[in-house]
């Protein structure tokens, strides 16, 4: 299975400033997922990153509040843009192995706060 | 849309109780997986189902899929406390995204 690191692994930010989290992959995937997790609640996925296209964003995520960046087959950012509490969450990033369809791998999480 | 919806919310058992956590979609699915979340960790996958009808073992857990594949179920004999955290289910329709249900915390007295 790959091996997914994130950064920075927590943040307190200012209400109204920008946080860039980065997850970096030790191999090569297609598919790379941005997930937010809120404490003790299930994983709400925010986007598909697919290289070398746009994200994908689900329902209730756009772009202008959550840009994603996939330069290459092992890396991809998630800026979470002008920040307010309601932020505060935990945002992780998965890919999914090329061994099994589906089963994906999760990154250890990034843990922003928002005051 | 797709939904997954997992009960119970809440377990606390004592150690050797067994413990089953149940996972219902809203449709029919093409896959399930299920994960486990250790307190302040990550999900970490356990094992993904196909088959309607299909069964799996992992020691003391038993993984099942329904015969319509749109439940499942996760049980565990004998808890012990290295099986504490939060177990979820996640579904995956034909050609759509993985949709997780909302987690069943088990918590194990010793």
């Amino acid at each position: 299975s790959a091996v997914i690191s994130q950064k920075p692994s927590r943040d307190i930010c200012q209400r109204g400033t920008s946080l860039t989290i980065q997850c970096q992959v030790d191999s090569q995937v297609t598919m790379m997922f941005w997930y937010r997790q809120q404490p003790g609640q299930s994983l709400t996925l925010i986007a598909t990153a697919n290289q070398g296209s746009e994200a994908t964003y689900e329902s209730g995520f756009v772009i202008d509040k959550f840009p994603i960046s996939r330069p290459n087959l092992t890396f991809s950012t998630l800026t979470v843009s002008n920040m307010s509490p309601e932020d505060s969450s935990i945002y992780l990033c998965s890919v999914e192995d090329l061994g099994g369809p589906y089963e994906q791998y999760f990154g250890p999480g990034t843990r922003l706060t928002v005051t | 849309g797709q939904q997954v919806m997992q009960i119970p919310q809440y377990q606390h058992v004592q150690e050797g109780e067994d413990f089953t956590t149940y996972c219902n979609s809203s449709t029919t699915l093409s896959n399930i997986q299920w994960y486990k979340q250790r307190p302040g960790g990550h999900p970490v996958f356990l094992i993904q189902l196909v088959k309607s009808g299909e069964v799996k073992k992992q020691k003391r857990l038993t993984f099942q899929f329904g015969e319509a594949k749109k439940n499942s179920s996760l049980h565990i004999t004998a808890t012990q406390t290295t099986d504490v955290g939060t177990y979820f289910c996640a579904g995956t329709e034909y050609g759509n995204k993985l949709v997780f249900g909302a987690g069943t915390i088990l918590r194990v007295k010793s």
